[in-house]
Order: structure tokens, then C-alpha cells, then sequence
């Protein structure tokens, strides 16, 4: 398996612009996960899928951001517009969530720069 | 709301001697903590686990200890080497419960010096 998959891996855009992350979990895992990480903030948890269902928003940190996951092999993380301070390392993961199996697998990020 | 807190958030050892990283944890329900480790640069990456069920659990030269009463848990790292020179993240989630989300710690930053 070629792990999680996260498309751009590095992204420059200007204040104001639409940005989409994209994420492709591992076959099989059942739940997907979209994280943020800075130097100030650490590692936050936006949002986080279980079946495709948005199961936790409540990091999303506001209407600029959305997620989508329409199908199990794919997911989105959409800023709009974009501001300097969404510049972070965006990761998604992935977990099987089955009995004993709680690991999560992160994928490369998509470091995001917002100028 | 959940809260996970971890110490030290830099630490640095000689080549050889142990390396110690504690966590607190606020949900008495927690019972998976996973310890992930990021190398500069790279993805967090699962390096050992513990369920709690269990008190202690051991992977060559690392271990974690769980106390629950006390809702805290520790990474060991024993003979350390310049290689685990990384960012270590704590975490703590209530799997079977209403969430299967991970609460991670702020990260503890250990330089293994040669």
C-alpha cells in the first residue's frame, strides 16, 4: 500500500484565493482525519470523518474552512478565501478503527504558504 | 474539554543516557495513548502504544508506563542515540466511545547529543 496520500505537497498562493487539499486514505481505513500544525498552535485537529461522515468540526477554525469527503477513497479541505495565518503544515490521516487497530497513518502534509 | 499536557517541551541528553517524557491527561475515560514521533521535517509516525488495561508495555529501547489513577503516563527511552533526536507527541482518545479522536500533547523536542 502506497499510505496516505496528500496532493499538493507544498502550495505558495496569494491572500484571498481559494485553496484545496486533497487526501487520499489508505484502502480500508474508515476514518479520516485533517490536521494543522504550526510552531505556536502544535497539532490541531480540524475535522474528522468516520464512513464519510463528518463526525467533529469543532477545530474547524471558521467558515473560511470546509471539508468534504464524498467517497471513502477521497477527501478535501477547502480554505476560501485564504488568510497569512492558515500558513501551516496540513496533514491528513487515516485509521481502520476496527477492534484493536487504533493507529492513525499520516500522510506527507501539504505545507501551505499564504502570502 | 479534553486537555492533554506534556513535559518537558525540549529535552537534551548525552549520547547513551535515558530520556524521560511525562503526560497528564483530563478525560478519565481515555483508554488508548499513543506515543508518535516526528522527525524534522516528516510525518508523525506511531512509535508505541498502551492500552488501559495494561500498566507498562516495553519495545526494545522504549517503553511507556500508564498510571491511570493519577491520569498520567510516560515515554522512556533508554540508550538513547543521536537518531531519536526528534519532536515526540503524547496522546490520549476514548475509543469505543462517542469519539475516536486523538487529544495530542504540545510535543517535546529531544536533542540526543553526540
Amino acid at each position: 500500500d502506497a499510505g496516505v496520500i496528500q496532493s499538493p505537497r507544498h502550495e505558495v498562493t496569494e491572500m484571498g484565493q481559494e485553496v484545496t487539499l486533497r487526501c487520499k486514505p489508505i484502502s480500508g481505513h474508515n476514518s479520516l482525519f485533517w490536521y494543522r500544525q504550526t510552531m505556536m498552535r502544535g497539532l490541531e485537529l480540524l475535522i474528522y470523518f468516520n464512513n464519510n461522515v463528518p463526525i467533529d468540526d469543532s477545530g474547524m477554525p471558521e467558515d473560511r474552512f470546509s471539508a468534504k469527503m464524498p467517497n471513502a477513497s477521497f477527501s478535501t479541505l477547502k480554505i476560501q478565501p485564504s488568510e497569512p495565518r492558515d500558513s501551516a503544515v496540513y496533514f491528513c490521516a487515516s485509521s481502520p478503527v476496527v477492534a484493536g487497530a487504533y493507529e492513525q497513518y499520516f500522510g506527507p502534509g501539504t505545507r501551505l504558504t499564504v502570502t | 474539554g479534553e486537555n492533554v499536557e506534556q513535559h518537558p517541551s525540549t529535552l537534551s541528553v548525552q549520547e547513551g543516557d535515558s530520556a524521560v517524557i511525562k503526560c497528564t491527561y483530563s478525560d478519565s475515560a481515555s483508554n488508548y495513548f499513543p506515543w508518535y514521533k516526528q522527525e524534522l521535517g516528516k510525518r508523525p509516525q506511531l512509535i508505541i502504544d498502551i492500552r488501559s488495561n495494561v500498566g507498562e508495555k516495553k519495545d526494545q529501547r522504549i517503553a511507556v508506563t500508564l498510571n491511570k489513577t493519577a491520569k498520567h503516563f510516560s515515554l522512556h527511552i533508554t540508550e538513547t542515540q543521536p537518531e531519536d533526536s526528534a519532536v515526540y507527541f503524547c496522546a490520549a482518545s476514548n475509543y469505543g466511545g462517542a469519539t475516536n479522536k486523538l487529544i495530542f500533547g504540545t510535543g517535546t523536542l529531544l536533542a540526543v547529543q553526540p
